[in-house]
């Protein structure tokens, strides 16, 4: 199984900011992804992080809001750009292994923009 | 557009009952996923069904699919209060060329002693 961790764990940020979360996957990882989860609620994919290309967003997530980087097979980042108290939530990072299609997903970041 | 519908979204039982919560989803797939989520956690996997008719079982959870019926169980048994957490279906899709894990509402499960 794959061990997901993220960084930070959690923030408050002032509107108008950015911030950007790191994923690290402790192995090699065919596909990744971003969610997002409101407290209470289910979970949103924002994007898969293509290694070595641009990510591919979901219908009303857009690459300037939320630019996804992804260098390598065990690393990515998401950033949460401009700021505004809607985009409170928590962000998870997911990781696929194709061999055995089992989906991880990390400890998740908690961010509050005030 | 895809629909994942789980039901019940809130479920209150007593120790010791059974019970099932049902994942319908609307479209074709022949995977779907089963996770936990205690509060303030992130998913912790449960089962990947990868075929129709899979079953598979872990203490006092059992999981199953009919892809033909598009409908996924979780099945509880004897249910004990260390399984109070939100329950989640997802269905794997692809779609554009990548696949992609689309999630049910998540039923919330409560064991009372």
């Amino acid at each position: 199984s794959a061990v997901i961790s993220q960084k930070p764990s959690r923030d408050i940020c002032q509107r108008g900011t950015s911030l950007t979360i790191q994923c690290q996957v402790d192995s090699q990882v065919t596909m990744m992804f971003w969610y997002r989860q409101q407290p209470g609620q289910s979970l949103t994919l924002i994007a898969t992080a293509n290694q070595g290309s641009e990510a591919t967003y979901e219908s009303g997530f857009v690459i300037d809001k939320f630019p996804i980087s992804r260098p390598n097979l065990t690393f990515s980042t998401l950033t949460v750009s401009n700021m505004s108290p809607e985009d409170s939530s928590i962000y998870l990072c997911s990781a696929r292994d194709r061999t055995y299609y089992e989906q991880y997903f990390g400890p998740g970041t908690r961010l509050t923009v005030t | 557009e895809l629909k994942v519908e789980q039901n019940p979204l809130f479920l209150s039982m007593q120790e010791g009952k059974n019970y099932t919560i049902y994942c319908n989803y609307s479209t074709t797939s022949d995977r779907l996923y089963w996770y936990r989520q205690d509060p303030g956690k992130s998913l912790e996997s449960l089962f990947v069904l990868l075929s129709n008719g899979a079953v598979k079982q872990e203490g006092r959870l059992m999981a199953s699919l009919d892809t033909k019926a598009r409908l996924s169980t979780l099945h509880i048994t004897a249910a004990v209060h260390d399984l109070s957490a939100t329950y989640f279906c997802a269905v794997d899709i692809t779609q554009g060329g990548s696949e992609k894990l689309v999630f049910g509402k998540g039923t919330k499960l409560t064991v009372n002693p």
